[in-house]
């Protein structure tokens, strides 16, 4: 069973639209909860982190977590071309991180 | 600067050799990992250190090695009993392994010739 699980995709959006990514996970015990961006060839750069259950804010982007259900998502606004890349979940259980394999995301000017 | 380098950005390995990938953190970070990522795959854990002088294996560590003699340095090893070495290999690092974030260097890929 993967610990964590994220729809690969590819996600369309078209500029300026709200894009939603959605992950869950397998080990109730797990702790933090990450969300990454990932340009083709480049390495992830880390866009939010989120610990509690409810919401986070960061400029356009809101981490949700819900324990109860084991999900986590990513909420968009204002989608920009930029914005166009593979996004990565991640989580934090035991002593190690587990990745999702990412959701592709096209923003469509 | 601060932050985590990798060299070299591409390494090509002949059957049979050993190759070694550098990372390099200047952050003062305790924990560092080593990721392997596969096309269309999520990364999966090779290696972590907490605390120099000490590892631990992560999943998929069968055919690679690494020493963590200083707290800035954690070189992988990729083995020639790593029969498929191709991948992008990814270092990080956090403050602590736990509630402290990852952060990754800019990644090595690895090509066999």
């Amino acid at each position: 069973q993967k610990e964590v699980e994220q729809n690969s995709g590819p996600l369309s959006v078209p500029e300026g639209a709200i894009a939603s990514l959605n992950c869950t996970y397998s080990d109730r015990g797990s702790q933090s909860f990450f969300w990454y961006r990932q340009y083709s060839g480049k390495s992830p750069e880390l866009i939010m982190f989120i610990y509690s259950n409810g919401d986070k804010e960061d400029g356009r982007f809101t981490a949700q977590l819900n324990k109860a259900s084991q999900y986590v998502s990513l909420l968009i606004r204002d989608s920009q071309p930029s914005d166009s890349a593979t996004y990565l979940c991640a989580v934090y259980t035991g002593n190690q991180f587990y990745f999702g394999t990412g959701t592709s995301l096209t923003v469509i000017p | 600067d601060g932050g985590i380098t990798q060299s070299p950005k591409y390494l090509f390995r002949k059957e049979g050799q050993n190759v070694t990938l550098s990372c390099e953190q200047n952050l003062n970070h305790d924990a560092m990992y080593w990721y392997r990522q596969d096309p269309g795959q999520g990364l999966r854990l090779i290696y972590y250190s907490q605390i120099v002088n000490d590892f631990q294996k992560g999943d998929i560590a069968e055919g690679y090695s690494v020493s963590r003699e200083k707290k800035e340095s954690f070189p992988l090893t990729v083995t020639s009993a790593q029969k498929n070495p191709t991948a992008f290999y990814l270092c990080a690092s956090s403050f602590q392994a736990g509630q402290e974030t990852q952060y990754f260097g800019p990644g090595t890929r690895l090509l066999v010739l």
